[in-house]
């Protein structure tokens, strides 16, 4: 079954203290993976797009990169203001005639203390 | 550059009505995908319209359809509401060249 995993589903860190997010998929004939952030009661903000296994891609604190399996979001030295969801989106089409499907994971809820 | 908008931004209803929900996509985008996210869960797909037709589907029942107008802007519309369908509901749009979705703010639904 086509599936989306993030861990952990919530993470309390201090300002500064640096962590990873994961996603994990298992999905057939993957065609992208998103990252974005939701704070609560707002629509998801797009962060990252990455297409193929051993890609990074950067933005300020946080960087993406992604594996066969899984991704990661890598956040260095977080701020306060860096607290919120972050979700993890699949982009895939299963078969060669198959209609593309987005699935998206039920996300990591991300605490910074100040 | 206007992004996604959605209206009205916040709804209640109650049971067996009928509600209908609006989405403008971003400049230069001509696909418009829906999506219904409870509380604390991520988005689930309820379907896409391109060129004014359904091109793709979730697992949602026929009480869930919509429409695309030639300025591709859409609605959703939800009959029959039940108390589950209480929910944030996500527009995102995004151009048939690229797959990557930009999200409108969202419609908070509420069925009483």
């Amino acid at each position: 079954e086509d599936q989306v995993t993030q861990s952990p589903e919530a993470l309390r860190l201090q300002e500064g203290e640096s962590s990873s997010l994961n996603c994990s998929y298992t999905v057939s004939g993957l065609r992208g993976l998103f990252w974005y952030r939701q704070d609560p009661g707002k629509g998801p903000e797009f962060l990252f797009t990455l297409y193929s296994a051993g890609e990074e891609k950067e933005k300020e604190r946080l960087k993406a990169t992604l594996t066969k399996k899984e991704s990661f979001l890598h956040i260095t030295a977080p701020k306060p203001e860096d607290s919120a969801t972050y979700l993890c989106a699949v982009h895939h089409a299963p078969g060669y005639s198959s209609a593309s499907k987005i699935i998206f994971g039920s996300g990591t809820r991300l605490s910074i203390r100040p | 550059d206007a992004g996604v908008t959605q209206s009205p931004t916040h709804l209640i209803k109650t049971r067996g009505q009928q509600v209908t929900l609006r989405c403008s996509p971003k400049s230069g985008h001509d696909t418009v995908s829906w999506y219904q996210q409870a509380l604390g869960q991520g988005p689930q797909f309820i379907f896409q319209y391109y060129e004014e037709e359904e091109r793709q589907r979730g697992n949602f029942p026929d009480r869930f359809s919509g429409h695309q107008f030639p300025n591709y802007s859409s609605e959703l519309n939800v009959n029959a509401l039940l108390l589950g369908d209480s929910a944030l509901y996500l527009c995102a749009s995004s151009s048939s060249e690229a797959d990557t979705q930009y999200f409108g703010p969202g419609t908070r639904l509420t069925v009483l």
